[in-house]
């Protein structure tokens, strides 16, 4: 799986869009990029995925440049319960679907 | 009320004794995957199983075994080898391996502490 670059952290206020950037350039053409989020002491919740086009449901949307090499997820009106750390996992069908997680980036969002 | 259930919640090892981690889903996923995450890290994945009576090891599984008798069972076995298991534990199911969906859905996690 290709390596992914995350902000170990970041603050957003309550009600704005929060953007999180991620790099993975060494990201192959058949790896989608997965992103979860994990709140303190919970199990990991799975928000979107996508390969090529840029995706968009309930939870979040993600932009995924051109070229793939980096990716952001846009949480669009942040609450305080968003707050948690943001995982982006770039995963091949060759890796067995073994996820990688990283370190993730932990955010805050203030009032 | 579909989703993965983990238990228990928090468990106790002594020295040297062998501990097991229940994992149950309902959701008819194919593909169970156990977890460790240590403080202020990522996940790391011990083990994992795309079908019944198969299993395959992951980055970390010395000390570690499981079973895979039934879809919806996974439990993990914590043996008296593993040296250093205080950990956060967490359990995942995926849909079916071949149809290219591989989002994993998590358990609430089990917390082993060492006595």
């Amino acid at each position: 799986d290709a390596k992914t670059t995350q902000p170990p952290s970041m603050d957003c206020a309550e009600g704005r869009a929060a953007n999180l950037p991620c790099n993975h350039s060494t990201i192959s053409g058949n790896e989608y990029v997965y992103w979860y989020r994990q709140i303190h002491s919970q199990g990991p919740q799975y928000i979107i995925h996508g390969l090529k086009n840029n995706e968009t449901n309930e939870m979040a949307s993600l932009i995924i440049t051109e070229d793939r090499k980096s990716s952001t997820l846009i949480l669009p009106h942040a609450t305080l319960r968003d707050t948690a750390v943001y995982y982006c996992i770039a995963q091949s069908k060759a890796a067995g679907n073994k996820l990688t997680f990283g370190g993730g980036t932990r955010v805050l969002v203030k009032p | 009320d579909g989703g993965i259930t983990q238990s228990p919640k928090y468990l106790f090892r002594k020295e040297g004794q062998n501990v097991t981690l229940s994992c149950e889903q309902n959701l008819n996923h194919d593909a169970m995957y156990w977890y460790r995450q240590d403080p202020g890290q990522g996940l790391r994945l011990i083990y994992y199983s795309q079908i019944v009576n198969d299993f395959q090891k992951g980055d970390i599984a010395e000390g570690y075994s499981v079973s895979r008798e039934k879809k919806e069972s996974f439990p993990l076995t914590v043996t008296s080898a593993q040296k250093n298991p205080t950990a956060f534990y967490l359990c995942a199911s995926s849909i079916d391996h071949a149809s290219g969906w591989e989002t994993q859905y998590f358990g609430p996690g089990t917390r082993l502490l060492v006595l």
